[in-house]
């Protein structure tokens, strides 16, 4: 079986302040994990991928993530948040040779000026 | 640029009418994807497309149907079988799983349906 869990459905931050979106997942396999971001009315953008390689992760607009295989988590985290990153950010796991792709039910962030 | 064009952004659907949601990509990726979203539930994959001629059935498949004649285009119907069809659809494209294991999917900008 596999799953996606984003622990909040909102996150609220002051601009400036860090950023931390929390992702945990379940996997019979070795994932393949990623982050996407969505403003209104868009499509989904990659923000940053982990594919077996460098736990530590860095993406797209300042953003990175960790894979920590023990805690199964992969936390997205900025260190100064933007007015610009206010959307909603999807946590996504890939398995196996057929592309089974579970999302997230998505993060909503406010960043507050 | 390469990427994903979907058409219309917008489109409105009567009773009974069947309608038809066009994607196509320039990206040269063998697999293409359905999704619908609604607030609060993510994505749920309606159909993907790993080759020319053939697809698959999703999660919510019911009441839509695909084609996928060429490499590039996946066009959605909606047809009048699917009672709740107001969502925003998504189209997504990718390379099939490689030397570097699996590879993220590219989205379009999405079709929002309303019903009349």
């Amino acid at each position: 079986a596999q799953s996606v869990t984003q622990l909040d459905s909102h996150v609220s931050v002051s601009e400036g302040t860090p950023v931390l979106l929390r992702c945990n997942y379940s996997s019979s396999y070795s994932p393949s994990l990623f982050w996407y971001v969505q403003h209104p009315n868009k499509g989904l953008q990659l923000l940053l991928k982990y594919t077996s390689a460098a736990t530590l992760v860095k993406g797209i607009n300042g953003f990175e993530a960790e894979f920590k295989k023990s805690e199964t988590s992969f936390h997205l985290t900025k260190p100064s948040a933007h007015m610009s990153d206010a959307a909603e950010y999807f946590c996504v796991v890939i398995n196996g040779g057929y592309q089974k792709v579970t999302f997230g039910t998505g993060t909503k962030l406010q960043v507050i000026p | 640029d390469g990427g994903i064009t979907q058409s219309p952004k917008y489109l409105f659907r009567k009773e009974g009418q069947n309608v038809t949601l066009s994607c196509e990509q320039n990206l040269n990726h063998d697999a293409m994807y359905w999704y619908r979203q609604d607030p609060g539930q993510g994505l749920r994959l309606i159909y993907y497309s790993q080759i020319v001629n053939d697809f698959q059935k999703g999660d919510i498949a019911e009441g839509y149907s695909v084609s996928r004649e060429k490499k590039e285009s996946f066009p959605l119907t909606v047809t009048s079988a699917q009672k709740n069809p107001t969502a925003f659809y998504l189209c997504a494209s990718s390379i099939l799983i490689d030397r570097q294991g699996n590879q993220p999917q590219h989205f379009g900008d999405g079709t929002r349906l309303s019903i009349l």
